[in-house]
């Protein structure tokens, strides 16, 4: 089972639509999370870091269930330049704290 | 410079013949991460530097790959005798710190073709 695990998609969503996605992680010792972004040939770009109380900035919004070991990502009033891989990334707090990344969700939204 | 540097951007190799990559993080930054991604995949982890801790090497596909990371700042990624499945483009990411709540920053990639 991988670390952190992501549909890969690709979800098609028309431009004005609200979508989300969510990301599983295996290990409970997880203690901070990102998502990144991807352009197609371009390097990931932080999106925003994934507080315990949920975050939100402009039109993402974050969440972070524990319980379940996910977070997830909503996107609303979906914009054409929304379209991109969105990574989810996990980070343990121990002697290593290696970052994990997830394959990434395509996310194409239409006209 | 203000982000994270990878040279050469490009790179065009024959067959068994050796490469290497350079990577330069953003002054003062403790940790830095390789990966790799082939084109439509994801990212994957080669190898790990944390200030003088021994690097976690777990990602490296095989022996023809090395890291070595000098005095804290530059890496250079070696591949030895190169293949043509060793065409990817590699990224460097550097953070601050051990638990980087910020996040990481790459740099924008060298594009290794093999030839």
């Amino acid at each position: 089972r991988k670390e952190v695990e992501q549909d890969p998609g690709p979800f098609n969503v028309p431009e004005g639509a609200t979508v989300a996605f969510n990301c599983t992680y295996s290990n409970s010792a997880s203690q901070s999370f990102f998502w990144y972004r991807q352009d197609c040939r371009k390097e990931p770009k932080l999106l925003m870091s994934v507080y315990s109380s949920g975050n939100e900035d402009g039109r993402f919004t974050a969440q972070l269930n524990r319980a379940s070991q996910y977070i997830s990502l909503l996107i609303r009033d979906s914009k054409l330049s929304d379209s991109a891989t969105y990574l989810c990334v996990a980070q343990m707090y121990s002697s290593a704290s290696k970052i994990i990344f997830g394959s990434g969700t395509r996310l194409s939204i239409r006209p | 410079g203000a982000g994270v540097s990878q040279s050469p951007s490009n790179k065009v190799t024959e067959k068994g013949k050796d490469v290497e990559l350079r990577c330069d993080p953003i002054s003062g930054h403790t940790a830095l991460y390789w990966y790799r991604q082939s084109l439509g995949q994801g990212l994957e982890f080669l190898i790990y530097f944390q200030g003088n801790s021994a690097p976690d090497k777990s990602g490296l596909p095989s022996d023809r790959f090395s890291a070595e990371r000098t005095g804290g700042s530059v890496s250079t990624l070696t591949i030895q005798r190169t293949q043509q499945e060793d065409s990817a483009v590699y990224l460097c990411a550097s953070g601050g710190g051990r638990i980087q709540a910020g996040g990481y920053t790459f740099g924008s990639g060298t594009r290794l073709t093999v030839v």
